[in-house]
């Protein structure tokens, strides 16, 4: 299949650990964040989602943080397990006007058993 | 429950042929899109649909690209005249309305020669 990891920033962890993706995004009127895990040779899968108006939102495992002061989406995996390990992407969206996702660089995750 | 479906999954074609790739959205959604993904990149918009009016194309990289959602389901994403820069994997995706989580097809490997 089809590596997308190639050149990506990698974060390199251990089953059980708890990992934490970083996400810069550019527009400050965007009021919409995604997070999506793509494994080779896969399409990317939706994993948590948030709007401007809150800056943490829970989901099964996951965690997503916002701050909007400083452009900032964080996605954090609690428990990580080998089965994690993708590329995971942030993308915002929502401009006024506009229903388009602009998508981050992705961030390789690798667990080790 | 059909997810986002895409065909042919890869495509090889000579530079200067036209080809059609096409996408079945998950029943129901009103929006569609398009992308273009690199090897080690994110997805690239190019065009959305909600329904089958063509509501932003401005990602469409020149004039040999285009797109129709004739009848508010498929669509088919054209290019003309390929050239080799066209190599890429192309995703489509949907969602239910406009600014929401968007499910990925698996998409079309594109290799112009």
């Amino acid at each position: 299949g089809e590596s997308v990891g190639l050149h990506l920033p990698t974060l390199s962890v251990q089953e059980g650990d708890n990992s934490i993706i970083n996400c810069a995004y550019s527009n400050s009127a965007s009021d919409y964040f995604i997070w999506y895990k793509q494994e080779s040779g896969k399409g990317p899968q939706f994993i948590i989602d948030i709007r401007s108006n809150m800056d943490k939102r829970q989901g099964q495992r996951v965690t997503v943080l916002l701050n909007k002061t400083v452009k900032h989406l964080s996605l954090q995996i609690a428990a990580t397990q080998p089965g994690d390990s993708a590329v995971y992407f942030c993308a915002e969206g929502g401009v006024t006007g506009y229903s388009t996702l602009t998508f981050g660089k992705g961030t390789m995750l690798l667990v080790s058993p | 429950g059909a997810g986002v479906s895409q065909s042919p999954r890869y495509k090889v074609t000579k530079r200067g042929q036209d080809v059609a790739l096409r996408c079945d959205p998950i029943s129901g959604h009103v929006s569609l899109y398009w992308y273009r993904q690199a090897l080690g990149q994110g997805p690239e918009f190019l065009t959305y649909f909600n329904y089958e009016a063509q509501q932003d194309k401005s990602g469409l990289p020149n004039d040999r690209f285009s797109a129709e959602r004739p009848e508010g389901s498929i669509s088919t994403l054209t290019i003309q005249r390929t050239e080799q820069r066209d190599s890429a994997m192309y995703r489509c995706a949907s969602s239910p309305r406009d600014i929401n989580e968007q499910f990925f097809g698996p998409g079309t490997r594109l290799t112009v020669l």
